[in-house]
């Protein structure tokens, strides 16, 4: 049974620095998507970043400047780091996994991280 | 950034029946490696998300096959046959293609009347 587990701090004052990271257990991938996607409380779906089996990238281009997403391959787990995090970054994360190796495609997602910055 | 609309914004559903979830984004989703990357995500209350729905069609593994999706460029659409007590939640639409970034609409609430 593959899982997620997503862990990180949950407060912060404005200007720090969001950390999380997500692992997968039970489950290793040779073809996936791991994605980074926030939701403000009671609000919708915001896409943060992507980072590939081949090491690419992408972001928000919101973010990008304060974004970095990485990937530790031999621990099976996936980092996200936000920087200068103010009030509206007040929000869920939320890891997720598309694996693409075989048809149909799978999808995993962590429990979530309620992250509220505040002085 | 492409903008996804859904409608409606909220569906009250007899159980039982089926449930139509519309999404129209405001450029073409189509690839130019000729995929459409289009892709609908469930929440159910108080939990993460889960995507259902790949490519416009293509379920994702475990997904009942009570839920299909259908459309083409800029017009989307996911059924639900048969609405269920567990299919309650918020539908979101999301889009792949044209990036950065990737877009997700407003979601729909699905309701039980």
């Amino acid at each position: 049974q593959v899982q997620l587990q997503q862990w990180g701090a949950g407060l912060l004052k404005p200007s720090e620095t969001l950390s999380l990271t997500c692992a997968v257990y039970g489950g290793s991938f040779s073809g996936y998507y791991w994605n980074w996607i926030r939701q403000p409380p009671g609000k919708g779906l915001e896409w943060i970043a992507e980072i590939n089996h081949s090491g690419s990238t992408k972001y928000n281009p919101s973010l990008k400047s304060r974004v970095t997403i990485s990937v530790d391959t031999s621990k099976n787990q996936v980092a996200l780091k936000l920087g200068s995090v103010t009030a509206t970054d007040t929000a869920i994360y939320y890891c997720a996994i598309v694996v693409v190796t075989a048809t149909p495609w799978d999808e995993y997602w962590g429990q979530g991280t309620l992250v509220t910055v505040s002085s | 950034d492409i903008v996804m609309t859904q409608t409606p914004l909220s569906s009250p559903v007899t159980l039982g029946q089926p449930a139509s979830i519309s999404c129209r984004s405001s450029q073409s989703l189509v690839h130019s490696d000729g995929n459409t990357y289009l892709s609908w995500l469930q929440q159910r209350p108080g939990q993460p998300p889960r995507f259902l729905i790949y490519k416009i069609s293509n379920r994702f593994s475990g997904v009942p096959d009570r839920f299909s999706g259908s459309g083409a460029g800029t017009d989307f659409t996911l059924k639900i046959s048969r609405v269920e007590a567990e299919d309650v939640g918020v539908y979101y639409c999301m889009q792949a293609t044209q990036f950065p970034p990737y877009t997700f609409g407003q979601g729909t609430k699905l309701e039980i009347k």
